[in-house]
């Protein structure tokens, strides 16, 4: 069956330190990918997306994130972690059909 | 732009009681859906609409029902309320379904008691 996995439910990084995010799809075809950003109490922010054009993808706030077939993998990367990027990601992925697939979120702390 | 527009922003029921959450987008977005968040579940798919006068079935739809009747507004109704549906709902649009970005309403947290 087409999902979509985010491993880690919780990840902790110190400020300034790298922050990776993982996600993996289950797939025969790559689908199209997407990482968005959901802060408290509000809805979710898109931050990149990767539709088959270049394998990594830059996004808003210094986001990135690298298309790897080989592994299924969509993981999510910042150099430099700020305060303000303690939120709650979620990747997706769109299987070809209409229907947006999300995994199950990764709630991100920043420690001062 | 106001975007995606959601109403109300919450909402107690009690058991079997029913009610519509709205939601209006102005951004003539084709496509529109309905989400509802649960803790450690990520976002499900209810009911989503490709266009005015049709809707589909996701992944949770029991309990729900949907109409489009114009390309701005896409109501969702609880039929009958119950404690399973405790829940936030998120209504989301997006041009179209060939990748391009859903713009998320701030949510409806819904409490079924």
């Amino acid at each position: 069956a087409q999902s979509v996995t985010q491993l880690g439910s919780h990840v902790s990084v110190s400020e300034g330190a790298l922050v990776l995010l993982r996600c993996n799809y289950s797939s025969s075809v790559p689908p199209y990918l997407f990482w968005y950003v959901q802060y408290p109490n509000q809805g979710l922010q898109l931050l990149l997306k990767y539709t088959s054009a270049a394998t990594l993808v830059k996004g808003i706030n210094g986001f990135e994130a690298e298309f790897k077939k080989s592994e299924t993998s969509f993981h999510l990367t910042k150099p430099s972690a700020h305060m303000s990027d303690a939120a709650e990601y979620f990747c997706a992925a769109l299987f070809g059909n209409e229907k947006l697939t999300f995994g199950t979120g990764t709630r991100l702390t920043i420690i001062p | 732009n106001a975007g995606v527009t959601q109403t109300p922003k919450f909402q107690v029921l009690k058991t079997g009681q029913s009610m519509t959450l709205q939601c209006a987008q102005d951004m003539n977005h084709e496509y529109m859906s309905w989400y509802r968040q649960d803790p450690g579940m990520g976002l499900r798919l209810i009911h989503y609409s490709v266009g005015a006068g049709i809707t589909d079935q996701g992944e949770v739809p029991n309990g729900y029902n949907v109409s489009r009747s114009t390309t701005e507004d896409f109501p969702l109704r609880l039929l009958s309320a119950a404690p399973s549906q405790t829940s936030v709902y998120f209504c989301a649009s997006s041009y179209s379904v060939d990748g391009s970005p859903l713009h998320f309403g701030n949510g409806t947290r819904l409490t079924v008691t």
